[in-house]
């Protein structure tokens, strides 16, 4: 499977705290996409990175991306409550559908 | 200016019955995907539409399934004689462009499916 897969499953925190989660995929990408999830609702894009991007920021988060070990990590900087949510890596290959992990449930206590 | 809507929000019907899941996507966008999610799971992918192109209908898990799109604009997913393992959660989503456009996708917030 295609499939990419987020580590850890389940991560709590404090807030002020930074957030670390992982992706790992098996094949070779064109990009690969963070995305957050709240409860009950749809998946929400954050943040975008090519194949040929080492690390990309946006506010506070950084993403980084290693194609040689086919793994990506999502940092959150100085959590806040309002960061619980799950969140999902998706990959796509050159025209092939996106495949999303299982994604990572991340719980920041106030 | 709204984002992507699905209904009904949720759907609660008998074991045997057919469905039919709505989606409006975001005016101009001319992909659009259907996934599934299972409780505290991650996305399947069902379902994929691209302009007038023919659809990748790879992920339909069975020949109960099946989903039409009118051109750019609305999609309706449709399972036939539902089983209790179709319940799940079906998110609808749309992008500007296709697989190689490198745009993100919107999601709507879902038809929670409930198989009695």
């Amino acid at each position: 499977s295609q499939q990419g897969e987020e580590d850890p499953q389940a991560l709590s925190i404090q807030e002020g705290e930074n957030a670390t989660m992982n992706c790992s995929y098996k094949t070779s990408i064109n990009n690969l996409q963070w995305y957050r999830q709240n409860s009950g609702r749809g998946l929400v894009h954050l943040i975008l990175i090519r194949s040929n991007e080492r690390e990309k920021h946006s506010g506070r988060l950084r993403v980084t991306l290693d194609t040689s070990k086919k793994s990506s990590s999502l940092l959150i900087t100085a959590s806040r409550a309002a960061d619980t949510a799950s969140y999902f890596c998706a990959t796509s290959k050159h025209g092939n559908q996106f495949y999303f992990g299982t994604g990572t449930s991340l719980t920041v206590i106030p | 200016g709204a984002g992507v809507s699905q209904s009904p929000s949720n759907k609660v019907t008998e074991k045997g019955k057919d469905v039919e899941l709505r989606c409006d996507p975001i005016s101009g966008h001319t992909a659009l995907y259907w996934y599934r999610q299972r409780l505290g799971q991650g996305l399947e992918f069902l379902i994929y539409f691209q302009g007038n192109s023919a659809p990748d209908k790879s992920g339909l898990p069975s020949d109960r399934f099946s989903a039409e799109r009118t051109g750019e604009s609305v999609s309706t997913l449709t399972i036939q004689r539902t089983q209790q393992e179709d319940s799940a959660v079906y998110l609808c989503a749309s992008s500007l462009g296709g697989l190689y456009s490198n745009q993100p996708q919107h999601f709507g917030d879902g038809t929670r499916l409930s198989i009695l």
